[in-house]
């Protein structure tokens, strides 16, 4: 199956900062990487997604880019606030399997 | 539109007892998934339905764990009998694409 790989685990920025989280992938057949906030107690809120045939996508702080050839796909977040402060976690669509595989989450906080 | 509803939210049990959850998709979605989440890591994949068709049960624990979704709206998710490692979150998502998920609130699962 596919494996997606997520780091940093924890990251903390002054808030104002930019934040960027990477993932990297394995199936060079996976076509759809979403991302997902999940605040405490809360369920997986669907971000920002980008599909292979795209570089890059942007909606007003979040941005994603994708490279294919490399295999990882980033998440950044600019002029972050401290309702950003959540665990975010990537995924990829793997086409064989037809099966989301998420990364193991990355843990953001935003200092005031 | 609602979202994907799910119940109950919290259920503690003791172990060796039967416990069931319940979901139900965004209306017109067919594929409907669940996870299981435990702390600090990502959702991994138990079940995933087309219609009312499993399609995908390869990660679901077949001696405790069973599913169903007869009419291919709403879905249980079933243990019996529980055991202490099954204290985790239970997520149920849908898709109308195949791709784009979206999740609801989870029920949180305690074994004592």
């Amino acid at each position: 199956g596919e494996n997606v790989e997520q780091h940093p685990s924890t990251l903390s920025v002054q808030e104002g900062d930019s934040a960027v989280i990477k993932c990297t992938y394995s199936d060079s057949a996976s076509n759809y990487f979403p991302w997902y906030k999940q605040e405490l107690g809360k369920r997986p809120q669907l971000i920002i997604d980008i599909r292979s045939n795209v570089g890059e996508k942007k909606d007003q702080r979040i941005a994603v880019t994708l490279n294919k050839t490399a295999k990882h796909f980033s998440l950044h977040i600019t002029e972050t606030q401290p309702e950003d402060s959540a665990v975010y976690f990537c995924a990829a669509f793997q086409n064989g399997a037809n099966n989301l595989f998420f990364g193991t989450g990355t843990r953001l906080t935003v200092i005031p | 539109e609602a979202g994907v509803v799910q119940s109950p939210r919290y259920k503690i049990i003791e172990k060796k007892q039967p416990v069931a959850f319940w979901c139900n998709p965004i209306s017109g979605h067919n594929t409907l998934y669940w996870y299981l989440q435990n702390l600090g890591q990502g959702p991994e994949l138990l079940i995933r339905y087309e219609n009312e068709e499993a399609v995908d049960d390869s990660q679901l624990p077949k001696d405790r764990f069973s599913a169903e979704r007869l009419k291919g709206v709403d879905s249980t998710l079933k243990i019996q009998p529980a055991e202490l490692g099954d204290s985790a979150v239970y997520l149920c998502a849908s898709s109308h694409r195949g791709d784009t998920q979206y999740f609801g609130p989870g029920t949180r699962l305690t074994v004592l």
